[in-house]
């Protein structure tokens, strides 16, 4: 069976800090694997995309990377601030492009100021 | 965990036709539904956020008049496509949340030839 874990399932950190969340899938052919955050009450938004012959992406403070031989990806969070608190999801497509995505349940995560 | 269901798991049809998408929540009343697709090679894009007994609101750039969205009752989104036409082929997903967490569908493939 096809899934993905996200470890930890919350974390509170200090403002200044930077973090790293886990994310893990059993079935190591995967087409893409992607990182979403998600605001209470709000829907998903997307952070970083990368494909299984890529190893990371980065954009501002994210470092998202993917070690697909392992099973693994990790999103880093520098210098983290209150403004990035929310749940960051991490998903899966099997089956190519015309493959459908598995959602981790994601990490809760709290800055504090 | 709860459950939300999408029916059809996949449709093909011919242009210039109407497709309609169900989005249910199966143990639980979802306040809210969010309805999102995903183009190859992309990451998925959140289209309209669907609140019981209101209209829909929709993201920047998604024709409302195209994608027709009614949330009549708490276990129940429709999304229909209208007119559809080559371009809109995509796989479209929903979820549904009970203001404590976020549940996904497993996804629609639409495929418009």
């Amino acid at each position: 069976k096809q899934e993905v874990t996200q470890i930890p399932a919350a974390l509170s950190v200090p403002e200044g800090e930077n973090l790293v969340l886990n994310c893990s899938f059993t079935d190591s052919a995967i087409y893409n694997l992607q990182w979403f955050r998600q605001d209470p009450g709000k829907g998903l938004t997307s952070l970083l995309l990368i494909q299984s012959s890529q190893r990371e992406q980065t954009s501002g403070r994210l470092n998202a990377s993917l070690d697909k031989s392992s099973g693994r990806s990790t999103l880093y969070i520098a210098a983290s601030q209150p403004g990035d608190s929310a749940t960051y999801l991490c998903a899966v497509t099997y089956g190519g492009s015309q493959g459908n995505l598995i959602f981790g349940k994601g990490t809760k995560l709290s800055v504090k100021p | 965990g709860a459950v939300v269901s999408q029916h059809p798991s996949w449709v093909i049809c011919k242009s210039g036709t109407s497709v309609k998408i169900e989005c249910r929540s199966l143990d639980f009343q979802a306040t809210t539904m969010f309805w999102y697709r995903q183009f190859p090679k992309q990451s998925l894009m959140l289209m309209a956020t669907s609140n019981e007994g209101s209209k829909a609101t929709y993201e920047q750039g998604v024709e409302k008049d195209k994608f027709l969205i009614n949330h009549a009752s708490l276990t129940l989104s429709t999304l229909t496509v209208t007119s559809a036409h080559p371009e809109d082929s995509s796989f479209y997903i929903c979820s549904a949340t009970n203001s404590n967490e976020q549940f996904f569908g497993p996804g629609t493939r639409l495929t418009v030839l």
